[in-house]
């Protein structure tokens, strides 16, 4: 099976706009996660969907957002770029939800300028 | 929330030699704890995985303990290879969300 596909693989983007990013989970798998890594905090949880419906929510502001298509196709938006929003965004499918193993792609490196 | 905190955050071992990453957990109601390996520029891969209700797993060269009553749980890597350098995570699993500990990179030495 492919393995988790994300794009666009990098991005810079200046403060102030907003930036959409896509992921395509392994086959059959319905829940996709969504974490943000610096080399400050970390790896986060920013949010969970599952067949649509967003179920789990980590603590970011309201300028994050995300949806899940009916094909289990996960976007993410974030609006209103700050400077720290520099990261690495990286997806995880799951067959489970979150509770069960989950597999990463190789993430969405976002610069913010 | 729950608070992982993972140790050590650097390690360096001698090829050959075992390699051994400790972390803690605050959430007892956490019930599964994955462990990561993430090479430069690539995701977090999967490496091994514990549930609650397991206290040990093995998979050839790697195996990771489980204590619940402690709530730590640790990674241990015997026979390290140059291939085994990376950045390791561990994870704890509660209300559907993974919870990271901050890494350690594990350089093993030829």
């Amino acid at each position: 099976k492919a393995g988790v596909t994300q794009t666009p693989r990098y991005l810079i983007k200046t403060r102030g706009q907003q930036v959409t990013l896509s992921c395509s989970p392994i086959s059959g798998h319905r829940s996709v996660s969504w974490y943000q890594q610096t080399p400050g905090q970390g790896l986060q949880f920013l949010f969970e969907y599952f067949s649509e419906t967003q179920r789990n929510k980590g603590n970011f502001p309201g300028r994050f957002s995300g949806r899940q298509f009916s094909n289990s196709r996960s976007e993410m938006n974030v609006s209103t770029l700050e400077l720290g929003d520099s990261a690495l965004y990286l997806c995880a499918s799951s067959p489970e939800g979150t509770g069960g193993t989950q597999y990463f792609g190789p993430g969405t490196r976002l610069l913010v300028l | 929330g729950e608070n992982v905190e993972q140790h050590p955050s650097t390690l360096s071992v001698q090829e050959g030699d075992s390699a051994v990453i400790k972390c803690t957990y605050s959430d007892s109601a956490s019930n599964y704890f994955p462990w990561y390996k993430q090479e430069l520029g690539k995701g977090p891969q999967l490496i091994i995985d514990i549930r609650s209700n397991v206290g040990e797993k093995k998979d050839q060269r790697i195996a990771v303990t489980l204590n619940k009553t402690a709530k730590h749980f640790s990674l241990h890597i015997t026979e390290t290879q140059p291939e085994d350098s990376a950045v390791y995570f561990c994870a704890a699993s509660t209300d559907y969300k993974l919870s990271f500990g901050a890494g350690t990179t594990v350089t093993v030495r030829a």
